[in-house]
């Protein structure tokens, strides 16, 4: 059964990048069949997806964050991972990474969620 | 504000059936069968109730099903039970730019 978990700081500085990694046990991501996403909630607020790559590296993101967002894969460690730089207070949310079905945001298998604040 | 438009809450008695809308427009919702929704209880991850409009993943009840009608999709839920008491996000593909877009949630109480 395929399992995700995110890492990374839960602090980060204003004007700095925030930088997840998301490993996944159970299963390769370079299996082929599937997206791998970040999706954040803000505090009390709904989910906001932020976008997802291929195996392959191909990359779609949300366009309101675009300039901002790169995600990647490490095929040799099992992982992938979400960098926003400039952050702001608005950036503080709990993040998850996920797998998608088909890229058309059927997200089977969710990580715990990791919550990242920043603040000075 | 949200790109699909739920309601903000629902809630019915153990045993009844209610229906969560969720609506979009001909770029979203209408035009395209990939809706999906989630259920989340409070400080989890959302878990995936229904995808392709009306798809249940394996392990999930057959009380939960799925349909589209137009710009708007629906969850039902059968047979409320007290641990059905959640909040309910719908999502869509969408043609707009964004890729993805969610619903503002529904939060369901189980009276």
């Amino acid at each position: 059964q395929v399992q995700l978990q995110e890492s990374g700081p839960g602090l980060v500085q204003p004007s700095q990048t925030l930088s997840l990694t998301c490993t996944v046990s159970g299963g390769s991501i370079s299996s082929g069949a599937y997206y791998w996403s970040w999706i954040r909630q803000h505090p009390g607020k709904g989910l906001e997806w932020i976008g997802y790559i291929f195996y392959s590296g191909s990359t779609y993101y949300n366009p309101s964050l675009k300039s901002r967002v790169t995600i990647s894969v490490d095929t040799s460690k099992n992982q992938f991972s979400l960098k926003l730089s400039s952050v702001t207070a608005a950036d503080t949310a709990v993040y998850y990474c996920a797998r998608d079905l088909n890229g058309y945001n059927s997200v089977d298998v969710w990580g715990q969620g990791t919550t990242v604040t920043v603040s000075s | 504000q949200s790109a699909l438009t739920q309601p903000a809450s629902v809630s019915g008695s153990p045993g009844q059936s209610i229906t969560i809308s969720c609506t979009g427009t001909s770029s979203d919702v209408g035009g395209y069968n990939y809706v999906s929704w989630y259920q989340q209880h409070p400080g989890k991850a959302p878990k995936l109730m229904i995808y392709d409009v009306s798809n249940r993943p394996s392990g999930v009840s057959n009380r939960f099903s799925g349909s589209k009608s137009g710009n708007t999709a629906s969850l039902t839920i059968s047979g409320l039970q007290a641990e059905d008491e959640a909040d309910y996000y719908c999502s869509s593909y969408t043609s707009s730019g964004t890729l993805v877009v969610f619903g503002g949630g529904t939060k369901l109480t189980v009276l």
